[in-house]
Protein backbone atom coordinates (compact mmCIF):
# COMPACT_ATOMS: atom_id res chain seq x y z
CA UNK A 1 0.00 0.00 0.00
CA UNK A 2 1.05 3.36 -0.41
CA UNK A 3 0.33 4.78 2.92
CA UNK A 4 -1.46 8.36 3.54
CA UNK A 5 -0.68 10.48 0.41
CA UNK A 6 -0.34 14.23 1.12
CA UNK A 7 -0.47 17.21 -1.45
CA UNK A 8 1.30 19.20 -1.90
CA UNK A 9 4.16 18.46 0.11
CA UNK A 10 5.38 22.36 -0.06
CA UNK A 11 3.05 25.13 -0.45
CA UNK A 12 3.97 28.95 -0.10
CA UNK A 13 0.95 31.66 -0.52
CA UNK A 14 0.78 34.85 0.31
CA UNK A 15 -1.85 36.12 2.91
CA UNK A 16 -5.67 36.55 1.63
CA UNK A 17 -5.05 33.61 -0.76
CA UNK A 18 -7.33 30.27 -0.58
CA UNK A 19 -5.45 27.43 0.33
CA UNK A 20 -6.48 23.53 -0.71
CA UNK A 21 -4.70 20.78 0.83
CA UNK A 22 -5.04 17.26 -0.49
CA UNK A 23 -5.14 14.01 1.09
CA UNK A 24 -6.10 10.64 0.17
CA UNK A 25 -6.32 8.20 2.90
CA UNK A 26 -5.05 4.04 2.87
CA UNK A 27 -7.71 1.97 0.72
CA UNK A 28 -10.15 0.55 3.17
CA UNK A 29 -9.66 3.07 5.94
CA UNK A 30 -12.52 4.40 7.23
CA UNK A 31 -11.34 7.23 9.30
CA UNK A 32 -9.64 10.42 8.89
CA UNK A 33 -8.09 12.71 10.81
CA UNK A 34 -6.84 16.23 9.82
CA UNK A 35 -4.26 17.53 12.11
CA UNK A 36 -1.98 20.89 12.57
CA UNK A 37 1.39 20.98 14.19
CA UNK A 38 3.24 24.17 15.07
CA UNK A 39 6.10 24.67 17.57
CA UNK A 40 3.89 26.91 19.91
CA UNK A 41 0.86 24.62 20.12
CA UNK A 42 1.99 21.30 19.08
CA UNK A 43 -0.10 18.57 17.35
CA UNK A 44 -4.00 19.46 17.32
CA UNK A 45 -6.88 17.69 15.94
CA UNK A 46 -8.72 19.80 14.05
CA UNK A 47 -10.99 17.57 12.18
CA UNK A 48 -11.89 13.92 11.75
CA UNK A 49 -14.28 12.12 9.47
CA UNK A 50 -15.98 8.61 9.74
CA UNK A 51 -17.40 7.07 6.60
CA UNK A 52 -17.12 10.36 4.78
CA UNK A 53 -19.18 12.31 7.69
CA UNK A 54 -17.45 15.23 9.71
CA UNK A 55 -17.70 13.71 13.40
CA UNK A 56 -15.98 16.37 15.18
CA UNK A 57 -14.95 19.42 14.14
CA UNK A 58 -14.35 20.76 17.39
CA UNK A 59 -10.20 21.69 16.71
CA UNK A 60 -11.37 23.87 13.69
CA UNK A 61 -10.02 27.27 14.48
CA UNK A 62 -12.41 29.36 13.02
CA UNK A 63 -14.43 29.79 9.83
CA UNK A 64 -11.83 30.42 7.26
CA UNK A 65 -11.15 26.48 7.59
CA UNK A 66 -13.25 23.87 6.12
CA UNK A 67 -13.10 20.30 5.10
CA UNK A 68 -15.00 17.74 3.02
CA UNK A 69 -14.35 14.22 2.09
CA UNK A 70 -16.40 13.70 -0.71
CA UNK A 71 -15.93 10.17 -1.03
CA UNK A 72 -14.18 7.23 0.83
CA UNK A 73 -10.57 8.11 -1.05
CA UNK A 74 -10.34 11.71 -0.99
CA UNK A 75 -10.67 14.71 1.12
CA UNK A 76 -9.47 18.06 1.47
CA UNK A 77 -8.90 20.88 4.15
CA UNK A 78 -9.49 24.38 2.74
CA UNK A 79 -8.36 27.45 4.47
CA UNK A 80 -9.88 31.23 2.95
CA UNK A 81 -8.58 33.64 3.50
CA UNK A 82 -5.36 32.07 4.64
CA UNK A 83 -3.32 34.28 7.38
CA UNK A 84 0.22 34.55 8.46
CA UNK A 85 -0.82 32.70 11.73
CA UNK A 86 -2.09 29.65 9.75
CA UNK A 87 1.26 28.97 9.02
CA UNK A 88 2.07 24.84 10.07
CA UNK A 89 2.45 21.73 9.28
CA UNK A 90 -0.51 20.04 8.30
CA UNK A 91 -1.12 16.26 8.65
CA UNK A 92 -3.49 14.07 7.55
CA UNK A 93 -3.70 10.22 8.80
CA UNK A 94 -6.23 7.63 8.36
CA UNK A 95 -7.35 4.48 10.72
CA UNK A 96 -9.46 1.22 10.27
CA UNK A 97 -12.33 1.20 12.45
CA UNK A 98 -13.05 -2.69 12.86
CA UNK A 99 -9.54 -2.35 13.33
CA UNK A 100 -10.13 -2.08 17.32
CA UNK A 101 -7.16 -0.45 18.21
CA UNK A 102 -7.96 2.13 16.18
CA UNK A 103 -4.22 2.97 15.04
CA UNK A 104 -3.36 5.57 12.97
CA UNK A 105 -1.48 5.90 9.57
CA UNK A 106 -0.01 9.45 9.12
CA UNK A 107 0.65 11.00 5.94
CA UNK A 108 4.23 12.91 5.09
CA UNK A 109 2.23 16.43 5.93
CA UNK A 110 1.97 20.03 4.36
CA UNK A 111 4.04 22.45 4.93
CA UNK A 112 2.15 25.79 4.83
CA UNK A 113 4.04 29.11 4.94
CA UNK A 114 1.86 32.25 4.44
CA UNK A 115 3.61 35.46 4.02
CA UNK B 1 -11.73 12.98 29.84
CA UNK B 2 -8.80 11.50 28.45
CA UNK B 3 -5.33 13.12 28.47
CA UNK B 4 -1.66 12.58 27.95
CA UNK B 5 1.25 13.98 29.96
CA UNK B 6 4.57 13.74 28.40
CA UNK B 7 7.09 15.69 31.38
CA UNK B 8 10.06 16.15 29.62
CA UNK B 9 9.97 18.28 26.60
CA UNK B 10 13.60 17.87 25.58
CA UNK B 11 16.23 15.09 27.01
CA UNK B 12 19.72 14.94 25.49
CA UNK B 13 21.21 11.32 26.14
CA UNK B 14 24.55 10.55 24.78
CA UNK B 15 24.74 7.72 21.93
CA UNK B 16 25.28 4.29 23.61
CA UNK B 17 23.38 5.11 26.88
CA UNK B 18 20.08 4.37 27.98
CA UNK B 19 16.75 5.97 27.94
CA UNK B 20 13.75 6.48 29.43
CA UNK B 21 10.90 8.55 28.09
CA UNK B 22 7.90 9.27 30.27
CA UNK B 23 4.32 9.54 29.84
CA UNK B 24 1.03 9.75 32.11
CA UNK B 25 -1.83 9.33 31.15
CA UNK B 26 -5.63 10.08 32.60
CA UNK B 27 -8.61 7.72 31.51
CA UNK B 28 -11.32 5.88 33.41
CA UNK B 29 -10.33 2.75 32.39
CA UNK B 30 -7.49 0.93 30.62
CA UNK B 31 -6.94 2.19 27.22
CA UNK B 32 -5.35 1.34 24.29
CA UNK B 33 -1.91 2.85 24.70
CA UNK B 34 0.85 4.12 21.46
CA UNK B 35 3.77 5.40 21.14
CA UNK B 36 4.81 7.31 17.62
CA UNK B 37 8.31 8.80 16.82
CA UNK B 38 8.47 11.70 14.62
CA UNK B 39 11.64 12.53 12.75
CA UNK B 40 12.71 15.79 11.47
CA UNK B 41 10.28 16.98 8.01
CA UNK B 42 8.79 13.47 8.49
CA UNK B 43 5.46 12.53 9.90
CA UNK B 44 4.24 10.23 12.69
CA UNK B 45 5.33 6.42 12.62
CA UNK B 46 4.04 4.16 14.94
CA UNK B 47 7.04 2.71 17.34
CA UNK B 48 4.58 0.34 19.38
CA UNK B 49 1.24 -0.59 21.02
CA UNK B 50 -0.28 -1.55 24.03
CA UNK B 51 -3.68 -3.45 24.06
CA UNK B 52 -3.97 -6.33 26.62
CA UNK B 53 -1.68 -9.05 27.96
CA UNK B 54 1.54 -8.72 28.77
CA UNK B 55 2.68 -5.29 29.88
CA UNK B 56 6.08 -5.16 28.27
CA UNK B 57 5.85 -4.27 24.80
CA UNK B 58 8.34 -4.40 22.27
CA UNK B 59 8.27 -2.69 19.26
CA UNK B 60 10.60 -1.36 15.98
CA UNK B 61 14.19 -0.07 16.65
CA UNK B 62 14.70 -1.65 19.48
CA UNK B 63 12.13 0.28 21.44
CA UNK B 64 10.13 -1.18 24.28
CA UNK B 65 7.23 0.51 26.60
CA UNK B 66 6.04 -0.62 30.24
CA UNK B 67 2.61 -0.21 30.48
CA UNK B 68 1.88 0.24 34.48
CA UNK B 69 -1.70 0.49 35.74
CA UNK B 70 -1.20 1.38 39.31
CA UNK B 71 0.71 4.96 38.31
CA UNK B 72 -0.97 5.51 34.85
CA UNK B 73 1.77 5.53 33.26
CA UNK B 74 3.58 4.17 29.77
CA UNK B 75 7.30 4.82 29.61
CA UNK B 76 9.14 4.36 26.71
CA UNK B 77 12.59 2.73 26.86
CA UNK B 78 15.46 1.48 25.06
CA UNK B 79 18.88 -0.02 25.95
CA UNK B 80 21.07 1.73 23.82
CA UNK B 81 20.71 4.70 21.86
CA UNK B 82 21.93 5.43 18.37
CA UNK B 83 22.24 8.78 16.80
CA UNK B 84 19.55 7.88 14.31
CA UNK B 85 17.16 7.81 17.64
CA UNK B 86 16.89 11.74 17.74
CA UNK B 87 13.90 12.76 16.62
CA UNK B 88 10.48 13.27 18.67
CA UNK B 89 8.70 11.16 20.73
CA UNK B 90 4.94 11.75 20.91
CA UNK B 91 3.06 9.19 23.64
CA UNK B 92 -0.79 8.48 22.37
CA UNK B 93 -3.91 7.23 24.33
CA UNK B 94 -7.62 5.97 23.15
CA UNK B 95 -10.85 4.56 24.62
CA UNK B 96 -11.44 0.81 23.91
CA UNK B 97 -14.07 -0.52 21.81
CA UNK B 98 -17.71 -0.22 23.32
CA UNK B 99 -16.27 2.12 25.85
CA UNK B 100 -17.41 5.66 24.12
CA UNK B 101 -14.46 5.08 22.17
CA UNK B 102 -15.10 7.79 19.56
CA UNK B 103 -12.03 6.46 16.92
CA UNK B 104 -9.83 9.40 17.47
CA UNK B 105 -6.59 9.58 19.54
CA UNK B 106 -5.05 11.85 22.25
CA UNK B 107 -1.43 13.03 21.46
CA UNK B 108 0.31 14.25 24.64
CA UNK B 109 2.52 17.48 23.57
CA UNK B 110 6.09 15.40 22.38
CA UNK B 111 9.70 15.03 23.53
CA UNK B 112 12.27 16.02 21.75
CA UNK B 113 15.18 13.69 22.02
CA UNK B 114 18.65 14.95 21.08
CA UNK B 115 21.60 12.30 20.86
CA UNK B 116 25.31 13.08 22.35
CA UNK B 117 28.07 11.46 20.08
Amino acid sequence: DAGVIQSPRHEVTEMGQEVTLRCKPISGHDYLFWYRQTMMRGLELLIYFNNNVPIDDSGMPEDRFSAKMPNASFSTLKIQPSEPRDSAVYFCASSLGQDYSYEQYFGPGTRLTVT
Amino acid sequence: AQSVTQPDIHITVSEGASLELRCNYSYGATPYLFWYVQSPGQGLQLLLKYFSGDTLVQGIKGFEAEFKRSQSSFNLRKPSVHWSDAAEYFCAVGARRGSGNTGKLIFGQGTTLQVKP
